[in-house]
């Protein structure tokens, strides 16, 4: 069984940029979510997917989309990258209705 | 809404003593309440969960009791090692979601 993996690990954009992080879900696991963890903070939901569509988005802005493919992989995509958004980007797959999510390592993105 | 609120850190203890991280939550309904463990450098780890009122979550030692009359969720352990020395993050699911709101987290440190 694998887990959650997620790439880049770490990543340096500038502002203004557009970044795509990526997820690949643990097996089995059908509903996949992203978190946004700023610096000594708490994860903070953006949205989440099943069978392809959002299920459901926290408050960020438009320019945070998201896309989960048939097999169940996961896209983040941000475009006008600001300084804020640096942050620890956490992918989550869950099987839906079980509620226990099983979290990738991140993405460590900075923006400068 | 929704939200929770745990004790602030970090909290600096010797090997063997006793912890308790408190932890309370506001939310409609019925949520599903959860303890997430993160060492250094990693993602989130399930630590325990609770479903129901009463419920009692338990792993490695540690537990945690849902009571819905004090809205609280309170993470122990009898004798805590330096191993345990990492951020703990409590976390509640609404009824009916796979979405995940997070606590600030608390940072544990245990000295020999």
């Amino acid at each position: 069984e694998t887990g959650v993996t997620q790439s880049p690990t770490h990543l340096i954009k500038t502002r203004g940029q557009q970044v795509t992080l990526r997820c690949s879900s643990q097996s089995g696991h059908n509903t996949v979510s992203w978190y946004q963890q700023a610096l000594g903070q708490g994860p903070q939901f953006i949205f989440q997917y099943y069978r392809e569509e959002e299920n459901g988005r926290g408050n960020f802005p438009p320019r945070f989309s998201g896309l989960q493919f048939p097999n169940y992989s996961s896209e983040l995509n941000v475009n006008a990258l600001e300084l804020d958004d640096s942050a620890l980007y956490l992918c989550a797959s869950s099987l839906k209705g079980q509620g226990e999510a099983f979290f990738g390592q991140g993405t460590r993105l900075t923006v400068v | 809404g929704n939200s929770v609120t745990q004790m602030e850190g970090p909290v600096t203890l010797s090997e063997e003593a006793f912890l308790t991280i408190n932890c309370t939550y506001t939310a409609t309904g019925y949520p599903s309440l959860f303890w997430y463990v993160q060492y250094p450098g990693e993602g989130l780890q399930l630590l325990l969960k609770a479903t129901k009122a009463d419920d009692k979550g338990s792993n490695k030692g540690f537990e945690a009791t849902y009571r819905k009359e004090t809205t609280s969720f309170h993470l122990e352990k009898g004798s805590v090692q330096v191993s345990d020395s990492a951020v703990y993050f409590c976390a509640l699911s609404p009824y009916n979601t796979d979405k995940l709101i997070f606590g600030t987290g608390t940072r544990l440190q245990v000295f020999p």
